[in-house]
C-alpha cells in the first residue's frame, strides 16, 4: 500500500545549525513534492514544491532535494532559529484530472536558542 | 492565511447532532477542499470541489456531506455527529492554473461528545 513516512519523532537543534527533515515514500510515483509548515492551531503554510525531474530546490534559507530513485526527500533550514519551530509536513502528488496529494503526518521541529 | 476564513474555530457538540463547519475565501479560487487531521495520521480529504457544480468525495467522506453555496464558500456538514468525528477540520483551496500548491484556513477544533 502506498505509504509516507516523516519521523515522527521531534527533532531538536541548536540555533544556527542546519535542519535536516526527512520524507520517504513507497508505493508512489509522484509527479511533485511539497513542504508545508503547521503552526499549533494554524493551517499549514506552503513552501515549496520540487517536481519529478527535478533534483533541489532553493528558497531563501530552504532547500529541498528530491530522489526518485531512493523515494526520498530532505528538507533544508540552514542557519535555523527559533521561529523556524514548528511541525513540517511532505505532501506527494499525483498527476490527473485532479492533481490528489497526500500528506504525511508530519516531524516536529524545535530550534533551541 | 487570512485569506482563506473557517467558522467556528472551535465547536463541542453531543452525538446525534447535526453540525455545520463554514468555510469562506477570497483568494477567487475556483477549487475548494476540506480535510480532517488526526495525531498520528495526518490531513486526510473528505470532498473537494473544482467550482460550483463540481463536487467529489475525497477518501473518507462517508458521514459528511458538502455544499458549495458560491465560488468562495464551501460547507461541510455532519449529519449526525459522532466520537470518532472529533478532529481538526481543515478548508483549503487551489487555483485551477496552479492547482498543485493549497491555501489552507486556520481550522475548526470539533468535539464530539
Amino acid at each position: 500500500s502506498q505509504k509516507i513516512e516523516q519521523n515522527s519523532e521531534a527533532l531538536n537543534i541548536q540555533e544556527g545549525k542546519t535542519a535536516t527533515l526527512t520524507c520517504n515514500y513507497t508505493n508512489y510515483s509522484p509527479a511533485y513534492l511539497q513542504w508545508y509548515r503547521q503552526d499549533p492551531g494554524r493551517g499549514p503554510v506552503f513552501l515549496l514544491l520540487i517536481r519529478e525531474n527535478e533534483k533541489e530546490k532553493r528558497k531563501e534559507r530552504l532547500k529541498v532535494t528530491f530522489d526518485t530513485t531512493l523515494k526520498q526527500s530532505l528538507f533544508h533550514i540552514t542557519a535555523s532559529q527559533p521561529a523556524d519551530s514548528a511541525t513540517y509536513l511532505c505532501a506527494l502528488g499525483v498527476s490527473g484530472g485532479y492533481q490528489k496529494v497526500t500528506f504525511g503526518i508530519g516531524t516536529k521541529l524545535q530550534v533551541i536558542p | 492565511d487570512a485569506d482563506v476564513t473557517q467558522t467556528p474555530r472551535n465547536r463541542i457538540t453531543k452525538t446525534g447532532k447535526r453540525i455545520m463547519l463554514e468555510c469562506s475565501q477570497t483568494k477567487g479560487h475556483d477549487r475548494m477542499y476540506w480535510y480532517r487531521q488526526d495525531p498520528g495520521l495526518g490531513l486526510r480529504l473528505i470532498y473537494y470541489s473544482f467550482d460550483v457544480k463540481d463536487i467529489n468525495k475525497g477518501e473518507i467522506s462517508d458521514g459528511y456531506s458538502v455544499s458549495r453555496q458560491a465560488q468562495a464558500k464551501f460547507s461541510l456538514s455532519l449529519e449526525s455527529a459522532i466520537p470518532n468525528q472529533t478532529a481538526l477540520y481543515f478548508c483549503a483551496t487551489s487555483d485551477q492554473n496552479r492547482p498543485d500548491t493549497q491555501y489552507f484556513g486556520p481550522g475548526t477544533r470539533l468535539t464530539v461528545l
